[in-house]
């Protein structure tokens, strides 16, 4: 398995507080993601980064940002969370451009 | 933009029975890949390919790359009960692209 970790794994939070997920890699990809999964949607690309300090927005960006500072650590923020971020995100990594391998998700309930 | 369909949303095999599943799309992708998810965790990539018309297998799972590029499948054969799970097709249209997602095929299997 790549090695990518996700943290937190779980987390509840109330509506309009800032909420950051972090993606972690050891394998020293070049690229790396973030997306949402939502039953009836699949998975939704949020936003990508495609080194240090370079990121792009993905389809479904609004409400979201993203840092990326080092190599190994790809940040994704909610500014203010809202009930519609309620989803499970997946980071992923690849060292090309085709084949993405997912870290383990992180389920988070906006209350 | 692109989109790839994926149906029936979900299949239900007897243990030991062959299953067939197809992607399609009416835009042409140079790659297309296949994940399994199985429930609470990421997708996990089963098989890649990279040419138009090629076979390729990973145990009991063989997937082809269709010929006119709009399409590809995956066959499992002689289903067991831990091939339970959703099933995702991901295709690259071409050159710094992102991946198209299907929604998922949900795949029961009764023992």
């Amino acid at each position: 398995d790549a090695g990518i970790t996700q943290s937190p794994r779980h987390k509840v939070t109330e509506t309009g507080t800032p909420v950051t997920l972090r993606c972690h890699q050891t394998e020293n990809h070049r690229y790396m993601y973030w997306y949402r999964q939502d039953p009836g949607h699949g998975l939704r690309l949020i936003h990508y980064s495609y080194g240090v300090k370079d990121t792009d927005k993905g389809e479904v960006s609004d409400g979201y940002s993203v840092s990326r500072s080092k190599t190994e650590d790809f940040l994704l923020t909610l500014e203010s969370a809202t009930s519609s971020q309620t989803s499970v995100y997946f980071c992923a990594i690849s060292d090309l451009l085709e084949t993405q391998y997912f870290g383990p998700g992180t389920r988070l309930l906006v209350l | 933009g692109q989109q790839l369909n994926q149906s029936p949303q979900s299949m239900f095999i007897q243990e030991g029975e062959d299953v067939s599943m197809n992607c399609t799309s009416s835009s042409i992708f140079n790659t297309w890949l296949w994940y399994k998810q199985d429930p609470g965790e990421g997708p996990v990539l089963l098989i890649a390919l990279y040419k138009a018309g090629e076979l390729t297998s990973n145990g009991r799972l063989t997937a082809q790359f269709g010929i006119t590029r709009k399409d590809s499948f995956l066959n499992i054969s002689a289903s067991i009960p831990s091939d339970v799970g959703i099933y995702f097709c991901a295709g690259l249209p071409g050159a710094n692209s992102k991946l198209t997602f299907g929604k998922g095929i949900t795949l029961s299997v009764r023992p």
